[in-house]
């Protein structure tokens, strides 16, 4: 069974740099073809994606927060920390961990692969506040 | 990046009766292979997202027939051939052919009547 679990403070102030861990269980991220993904939440509205680290170390982040994201792993431990450096209250959210796996297709082209995010955490909330 | 957009973003619907959202992206997420990269969530009120149809049309696991994903390019359809009450929650549409960055559409909330 697959599962993934954030942790990180639930308030950080202004300015402060949040490190947000997930935690998972039931894959590696050593295997070809698995990546972790960052999504978050604010109060109420859609969600909006992050960044993903690949099991090849590849890492993506949003472009309009790719200068305050930082993500990273660790294999052995099977966590995917994510930074974010300079918080606003904008950045109040529930972020979510989800596990984005690599599946081959057979298509009339030939053969193909795609991503998908088939299992999530249950988020943690982050408020930035004074 | 592509923007996702759906329709309507409030949807009340009486139990039994079927259901359609529509999602629009600003440029086509038709791949080479002929698969079209889109993907459908639901967030239960309290829950986390979870993953409905992938391609476009592809069940995952689980997830009952009444769900349908349709359309191709730029114009897709969930439909919901019967509402039942565990089916409300807030519906996303998300693109993964340009991805990364994913891009999710504004969600749809689903009520019901």
């Amino acid at each position: 069974q697959v599962t993934l679990r954030e942790s990180g403070p639930a308030l950080v102030k202004p300015t402060e740099t949040v490190t947000l861990t997930c935690t998972f269980s039931g894959f590696s991220l050593s295997t070809p073809g698995m990546c972790v993904s960052w999504i978050r939440q604010p109060p109420g509205k859609a969600l909006e994606w992050l960044a993903r680290i690949d099991w090849d170390d590849s890492k993506f982040y949003t472009t309009s927060l790719k200068t305050r994201l930082t993500i990273s792993k660790d294999t052995s431990k099977n966590q995917v920390v994510l930074s974010m450096t300079n918080m606003d209250p904008v950045d109040t959210a529930t972020y979510y961990c989800a596990r984005i796996r690599r599946e081959f297709v057979v298509a009339p082209a030939g053969l193909s692969y795609y991503y998908y995010m088939d299992v999530w955490g249950k988020g943690t909330t982050v408020t930035v506040s004074s | 990046d592509i923007v996702m957009t759906q329709s309507p973003l409030f949807l009340p619907v009486t139990p039994g009766e079927p259901a359609s959202i529509s999602c629009r992206s600003s440029q086509s997420l038709l791949h080479r292979s002929g698969y079209n990269y889109l993907d459908w969530f639901l967030q239960k009120p309290g829950q986390s997202p979870q993953l409905l149809i992938s391609l476009g049309f592809n069940r995952s696991s689980g997830v009952p027939d009444r769900f349908s994903g349709s359309g191709s390019g730029t114009d897709f359809t969930l439909k919901i051939s019967r509402l039942e009450a565990e089916d409300v929650g807030v519906y996303y549409c998300m693109q993964t052919l340009q991805a990364p960055p994913y891009t999710f559409g504004q969600g749809t909330k689903l009520e019901i009547k």
